[in-house]
């Protein structure tokens, strides 16, 4: 168990600039999560898949926010034309099934991608 | 609708002395109910959950919380903080929908003084 690895740790890009965000959960891990957040709140929800299937998005993921988990393993996160709102943590968190159903309990996650748009 | 209220975003204790750290939730179904630490530049560690049964749970690091469903309460205790014990803290609840995301409070900075 390597744990959920994310990758770049930091980005700076410039307004109106594209970025990808890469995560690799745990291998046995069925579910992976993508998260946001802000200087001085909670994380909050953006998308999740269950393998490479897409299941639920948040009203927050607008259409220039594309996630990816094409073989049910690594998820790319992207942001296209970046605002400097976007500028934030993304975290990234898998999970076994789904708990009080078998899974562990909580999620694990990654040490996040932390995006600045200059 | 679940969300989760985290009272006083910081928290300073002497080193030695009790930490609580208050969490109330608001759940349209039976909550499952979670603590996590995280510390500067790195993502969130869980510290202990609540699912069913026992309402009082023990986690990592000497933590415990009570699940109080009267006082739709989660606080998170520790006897006797420590240095290390220093980070930002969020409870969060879970909606036990299928897509088993979570709603995080706005978390609370613990700061221990020597």
């Amino acid at each position: 168990d390597t744990g959920v690895s994310q990758n770049p740790r930091h980005k700076i890009t410039k307004r109106g600039q594209n970025v990808t965000f890469r995560c690799d959960p745990i291998s046995e891990h069925n579910r992976l999560y993508w998260y946001r957040q802000t200087l001085g709140q909670g994380p909050e929800f953006l998308t999740y898949f269950q393998n490479e299937a897409q299941l639920e998005k948040s009203r927050l993921l607008s259409d220039r926010f594309s996630a990816e988990r094409p073989k049910g393993s690594f998820s790319t996160l992207e942001i296209q034309r970046t605002e400097q709102g976007d500028s934030a943590m993304y975290l990234c968190a898998s999970s076994l099934g789904v708990f009080g159903t078998g899974g562990r309990g909580g999620y694990t996650f990654g040490s996040g991608t932390r995006l600045t748009v200059v | 609708a679940q969300s989760v209220t985290q009272l006083g975003s910081h928290v300073s204790v002497s080193e030695g002395a009790l930490v609580l750290l208050r969490c109330n939730y608001s759940s349209s179904v039976p909550p499952y109910l979670f603590w996590y630490v995280q510390y500067p530049n790195q993502g969130l560690q869980l510290l202990l959950k609540y699912t069913t049964g026992a309402t009082l749970v023990k986690g990592i690091n000497g933590f415990e919380a009570e699940f109080k469903k009267s006082e739709t309460s989660f606080h998170l205790t520790k006897p006797s903080a420590h240095m290390s014990d220093a980070a930002e803290y969020f409870c969060a609840v879970s909606d036990q929908s299928p897509g088993n995301q979570f709603y995080f409070g706005t978390g609370t900075s613990l700061t221990v003084i020597p």
